[in-house]
């Protein structure tokens, strides 16, 4: 079975800081996918970022970056100098194997970026 | 580009009245399409999936239904509302690996 765990239920930071939100998964799949979503105030999750299980390179795009770690599986998401815009509601998923592509949430966390 | 629509964005409706929610998705052809449900607490409960016209995998018994009646639309179902199907509904299309969602339905069952 697989599952996701992002053991932060909230977060909150002041402007400017950096922040690292954990995510730890758990599949037999060889190959598989890791995603990133947010959720801001509205609802609509917003697709941030995928990784499959063969590139462990790490990820920079902006103010965000990702550390994906297969011998420990994890995959970290860095916000770098936050913003207040960034308060969102983060959640990490991994696919299952399969042309369905289903995916398994993690429980999210709960970001706050304070002025 | 794709885009994908959900409708009604909001609904209230009495226990034991029946649901319709719509899902459509537009600048694609052949996506998978999901339901998921967001309960207050904020996990997301994959509740249906559909790889084909027809094609409807349920995750978990319920009393909620899906249907596929063409290929970019994709309908989420009940006879008889349970207040605990109160929630945010989200659909979402995917066609390689990211899963991209609508704006959401959300549903107050009273």
């Amino acid at each position: 079975a697989q599952k996701v765990t992002q053991a932060q239920t909230e977060i909150s930071v002041v402007e400017k800081e950096d922040v690292t939100l954990d995510c730890v998964y758990e599949t037999r799949d060889t190959t598989y996918y890791l995603f990133w979503y947010k959720q801001p105030p509205s609802g609509e999750l917003v697709f941030l970022i995928r990784r499959n299980s063969f590139d462990e390179q790490n990820e920079i795009s902006g103010r965000y970056s990702w550390n994906f770690q297969k011998s420990t599986s994890s995959f970290n998401f860095t916000i770098t100098a936050s913003q207040v815009v960034d308060s969102a509601v983060y959640f990490c998923a991994l696919t299952r194997g399969g042309s369905a592509r289903q995916l398994t949430f993690g429980s999210g966390t709960q970001l706050t970026v304070l002025p | 580009s794709q885009t994908i629509h959900q409708w009604p964005a909001t609904l209230v409706q009495p226990v034991g009245s029946p649901l319709s929610l719509e899902c459509t998705v537009e600048g694609t052809s052949n996506p998978n399409l999901y339901w998921y449900r967001q309960a207050a607490g904020r996990g997301l409960q994959l509740l249906f999936y559909s790889v084909g016209i027809g094609q409807i995998s349920s995750e978990v018994p319920q009393n909620l239904s899906a249907s596929r009646p063409q290929d970019r639309q994709f309908i989420l179902s009940s006879k008889k509302l349970l207040l605990s199907d109160s929630g945010f509904y989200l659909c979402a299309w995917s066609w390689e690996s990211e899963q991209y969602f609508g704006p959401g339905t959300r549903l107050t069952v009273t």
